[in-house]
């Protein structure tokens, strides 16, 4: 079993849909970070939390330490948001442990 | 503007060929990492570097070297060892650890022929 489980692993949805990519992790972990790749290769990183919810624009990202899961959400979704979702988390020190990640196609 | 910059963008190389792949940050951070990412995989840590002159194996290290002989470059070196040295390399860094926010370069696309 991976340390840390995204899903699913692919989504389709149509323009302005609600969109929801959860992350449940296994290990004690010091942040969780949710990061976007574009078809092209590059990542850039969305969101690094340890405890709540924070929004950037249209982009929520939630975690449950308890619980051991995070949730990323996109309001009103557009075609632009097409990437693939990665969930990292990071543990003690230096290291990041990455999810599989979840392929995100909205369609117009 | 501050970034990190990877290169080549694609690269070929013959088998038994050594390879160097470029990692140049000017960030002013610390730490410095080398992934490996193929299809349907999550990203797997090659090597990583907390401080200049000092670097860390990962969990796919076989095969592969780095140095970092100054703060702004970790360039890693994909030796003939390595088996099955096709994929997509990315470098990374963030100001002290995996607390702090991730920068990524574009990747390298590295394929062997």
């Amino acid at each position: 079993k991976n340390e840390v489980e995204q899903s699913p692993q692919n989504l389709t949805a149509q323009e302005g849909e609600f969109i929801t990519i959860n992350c449940s992790y296994s290990v004690g972990i010091s942040a969780l970070h949710w990061l976007q790749q574009h078809p092209g290769g590059g990542i850039v990183s969305l969101f690094m939390l340890s405890s709540g919810k924070k929004k950037h624009g249209r982009l929520i990202a939630t975690i449950n330490i308890q619980e051991k899961h995070s949730s990323l959400h996109i309001t009103a979704s557009h075609p632009r948001d097409s990437a693939v979702y990665i969930c990292a988390v990071g543990t003690s020190g230096s290291r990041l442990t990455f999810g599989e990640g979840t392929q995100l196609t909205v369609n117009p | 503007d501050g970034g990190i910059t990877q290169s080549p963008k694609y690269l070929f190389r013959k088998e038994g060929q050594n390879v160097t792949l470029s990692c140049e940050q000017n960030l002013n951070h610390d730490a410095m990492y080398w992934y490996r990412q193929d299809p349907g995989q999550g990203l797997r840590l090659i090597y990583y570097s907390q401080i200049v002159n000092d670097f860390q194996k990962g969990d796919i290290a076989e095969g592969y070297s780095v140095s970092r002989e100054k703060k702004e470059s970790f360039p890693l070196t994909v030796t003939s060892a390595q088996k099955n040295p096709t994929a997509f390399y990315l470098c990374a860094s963030t100001i002290y650890n995996s607390g702090n926010t991730i920068y990524f370069g574009e990747g390298s696309w590295l394929t062997v022929v």
